[in-house]
C-alpha cells in the first residue's frame, strides 16, 4: 500500500555491530527524511535530503551516518550504537523540500540495541 | 515550553460521539500545519493539512487559530476504526525547509 518501503522491519544489534537501514520511495519525490521515534516521545527529525543533498543534520551523533545515492533511496548506516538508540526509525518523503509539502512515511525499522 | 503541545489523553468515547482535540504551538512564525494519525506500532499517516480558513474532510474538521496559536481537530460520529493516536504537526519557523515538529500525540479510544 505504501509508496515508501523500509528494510529491515526489525533489527537487533549489539553495540559493536555495524548495520544499515534502507529506505526506498516509489512516489517520484525529491526530498527524503530520517526520523527517530522513541517510546513515549514525539518523532524527532534526524536528517533531511533534498535532491540527494543533505540539508539538515539535527545534531545527530556521528554513530548515525546517512547516505542518499539518488532521490529514491536513502540509507542510515549504524555503528557502535548505544542501548538508548533503540527506537523506531522512520523514513519519509515529500514532493519537494518545503514546509507545505506533505510527508509520507514508510513502515519503519524497529531497532533494538543490546 | 514544548514547541508543540498536545493533551496525551487517552480520550475514551462511545461510538457515534463527537470528540475534539486541541494542539498549541510556540512559534508564531509557523506557516504549515497537519494532523497525522498513528496506529499502534505503525507509521504516521497523513490525515489532513490544516488551512487558514479551516477545512473539512468527511467526518473530520480542522481549524487553525493563529492569534492563539492553536489547532483543533474535530471528529464527528466516531467509529471504532478511529481509535488511534492523533499527531499535531507544525513546521519550524518560516524558513520553508521541510522541518516539521511533531507533538507527542493524543490517544483516542472509541468504545462500542
Amino acid at each position: 500500500e505504501t509508496g515508501v518501503t523500509q528494510t529491515p522491519r526489525h533489527l537487533v544489534m549489539g553495540m559493536t555491530n555495524k548495520k544499515s537501514l534502507k529506505c526506498e520511495q516509489h512516489l517520484g519525490h525529491n526530498a527524503m527524511y530520517w526520523y527517530k521515534q522513541s517510546a513515549k516521545k514525539p518523532l524527532e527529525l534526524m536528517f533531511v535530503y533534498n535532491f540527494k543533498e543533505q540539508t539538515e543534520n539535527n545534531s545527530v551523533p556521528s554513530r548515525f551516518s546517512p547516505e542518499c545515492p539518488n532521490s529514491s533511496h536513502l540509507f542510515l548506516h549504524l555503528h557502535t550504537l548505544q542501548p538508548e538508540d533503540s527506537a523506531l526509525y522512520l523514513c519519509a518523503s515529500s514532493q519537494e523540500w518545503g514546509d507545505f509539502d506533505e510527508q509520507y512515511f514508510g513502515p519503519g525499522t524497529r531497532l533494538t540495541v543490546t | 515550553r514544548k514547541e508543540v503541545e498536545q493533551d496525551p489523553g487517552p480520550f475514551n468515547v462511545p461510538e457515534g460521539a463527537t470528540v475534539a482535540f486541541n494542539c498549541t504551538y510556540s512559534n508564531s512564525a509557523s506557516q504549515s500545519f497537519f494532523w497525522y494519525r498513528q496506529d499502534c506500532r505503525k507509521e504516521p499517516k497523513l490525515l489532513m493539512s490544516v488551512y487558514s480558513s479551516g477545512n473539512e474532510d468527511g467526518r473530520f474538521t480542522a481549524q487553525l487559530n493563529r492569534a492563539s496559536q492553536y489547532i483543533s481537530l474535530l471528529i464527528r460520529d466516531s467509529k471504532l476504526s478511529d481509535s488511534a493516536t492523533y499527531l499535531c504537526v507544525v513546521n519550524r519557523g518560516s524558513s520553508n525547509t521541510g522541518k516539521l515538529i511533531f507533538g507527542q500525540g493524543t490517544t483516542l479510544q472509541v468504545k462500542p
